[in-house]
């Protein structure tokens, strides 16, 4: 019952900016873009929600598109520490459980 | 920065022994959650835990697991008779109550590896 779509992998030259897409097209109004990360076999690690808005944090930024059935995370300057498996997850207002995709797996290269 | 934590980080039980897994939440949420990740797969919702009732499982979660809050600070998760199958990372995430119209983000632990043998 995925939700989301995301390329399974992605690499990015150290010091520049990762740009992570995924796709939501069926996406409803009441429900929010995560994104965590998951680095070697750690817990995953929440980045950033939004709902419609783009957001900003320490980790990254996040834009959606004005129809919402896109986004992109992104992290403005990768390090090597950045290297992990992102998953993109979209999850109903008020609601508890988070579901897991397969995510991207990012390599930031030196 | 409070964080979840999980003990112990690494299991080994036989085939058809009980296992529990531990967790400490962090202190002021109310929500609780078990996850597993099979070795190279996805990680997969077990079940959320809250007012020391499950809100929702997972088919996974079946009669062999159960949860308990025993001491209004640790979360456990208990298999009662493992099978090689359940050899997995096993995630504890605890989050605050959302209220209905937001939402809170899940924060992880960074998990106890079961080996059954």
């Amino acid at each position: 019952d995925a939700k989301t779509t995301q390329p399974p992998s992605m690499d990015c030259a150290e010091g520049r900016a990762a740009n992570l897409p995924c796709n939501h097209s069926t996406i409803s109004g009441n429900e929010y873009v995560y994104w965590y990360r998951q680095i070697h076999s750690q817990g995953p690690q929440y980045i950033i929600h939004g709902l419609k808005n783009n957001e900003t944090n320490e980790m990254a930024s996040l834009i959606i598109t004005e129809d919402r059935k896109s986004s992109t995370l992104i992290l403005p300057h990768a390090t090597l520490r950045d290297t992990a498996v992102y998953y993109c997850i979209v999850r109903v207002a008020g609601n508890n459980d988070m579901r897991f995709g397969a995510g991207t797996r990012l390599t930031v290269k030196p | 920065e409070p964080e979840v934590t999980q003990t112990p980080s690494h299991q080994v039980t036989q085939m058809g022994q009980e296992v529990i897994l531990r967790c400490v939440p962090i202190s002021n949420h109310l929500y609780f959650y078990w996850y597993r990740q099979i070795l190279g797969q996805k990680v997969e919702f077990l079940v959320s835990f809250y007012n020391n009732e499950i809100s929702e499982k997972s088919e996974i979660f079946d009669d062999q697991f159960s949860v308990e809050r025993p001491d209004g600070s640790n979360f456990t998760l208990k298999i009662r008779s493992t099978k090689l199958e359940d050899s997995a990372m096993y995630f504890c995430a605890s989050s605050t109550t959302p209220g209905p119209l937001g939402n809170s983000p899940l924060h992880f632990g960074n998990g106890t590896r079961l080996t059954v043998t």
